[in-house]
């Protein structure tokens, strides 16, 4: 069954932690896009990524790091830097240029 | 870079009645607009999209209208059920950038 998978569904992250949320592919697609919503907010883009070992800044990137390694996966590291990251973190692929985005089902981080 | 302007930003229809959302955009190089649904607490889902060669797309009981001239497209649900009931994005692709851009969303909200 295809699909995007983002783990975990919850987490929670403690003040000056840098956490990682996971997002893994088997669409085979070769684009890959971090996305975070705030409630009432439409989606403002992190980091992307076009092919493998290759990622670019979005809109709001500041405390916030990607690697791409491997096709299939794109973690996102929240940083301490990042001082609101409370959201709801969307992950999304698409094959190419012709195609929407597949969603992953999302991470919900809170600062405790 | 592009901006997206989406509204309304909330809409409320009785069941069977038409609802009509529309957006702009600021950049010409974009050439692909998708819709997207988010059902409460779920992840967005490719409703509709289409390509700036064509003016209008239906599948069903939705449809799509764009004018690369004005820079707007605008989506139309016919005959509107209460489980049309969603946030609606419309987002512009642009080829060049490798990225959409998102609109802030419409709360559509179906009344029985």
């Amino acid at each position: 069954d295809g699909g995007i998978t983002q783990s975990p569904k919850y987490l929670f992250r403690k003040e000056g932690q840098n956490v990682t949320l996971s997002c893994e592919q088997n669409l085979n697609h070769d684009a890959m896009y971090w996305y975070r919503q705030d409630p009432g907010q439409g989606l403002r883009l992190i980091y992307y990524s076009q092919i493998v070992n290759d990622f670019q800044k979005g809109d709001i990137a500041e405390g916030y790091s990607v690697s791409r390694e491997k096709k299939e996966s794109f973690p996102l590291t929240v940083t301490s830097a990042q001082k609101n990251p409370t959201a709801f973190y969307l992950c999304a692929s698409s094959a190419d240029r012709r195609y929407g985005y597949t969603f992953g089902s999302g991470t919900r981080l809170t600062v405790v | 870079g592009e901006n997206v302007e989406q509204h309304p930003s909330t809409l409320s229809v009785q069941e069977g009645d038409s609802a009509v959302i529309k957006c702009t955009y600021s950049d010409s190089a974009s050439n692909y607009f998708p819709w997207y649904k988010q059902e409460l607490g779920k992840r967005p889902q490719l409703i509709i999209d289409i390509r700036s060669n064509v003016g209008e797309k239906k599948d069903q009981r939705i449809a799509v209208t764009l004018n690369k001239t004005a820079k707007h497209f605008s989506l139309h649900i016919t005959e509107t059920q209460p489980e049309d009931s969603a946030v609606y994005f419309c987002a512009a692709y642009n080829t060049n950038a490798g990225k959409s851009t998102f609109g802030d969303g419409t709360t559509l909200t179906v009344k029985p």
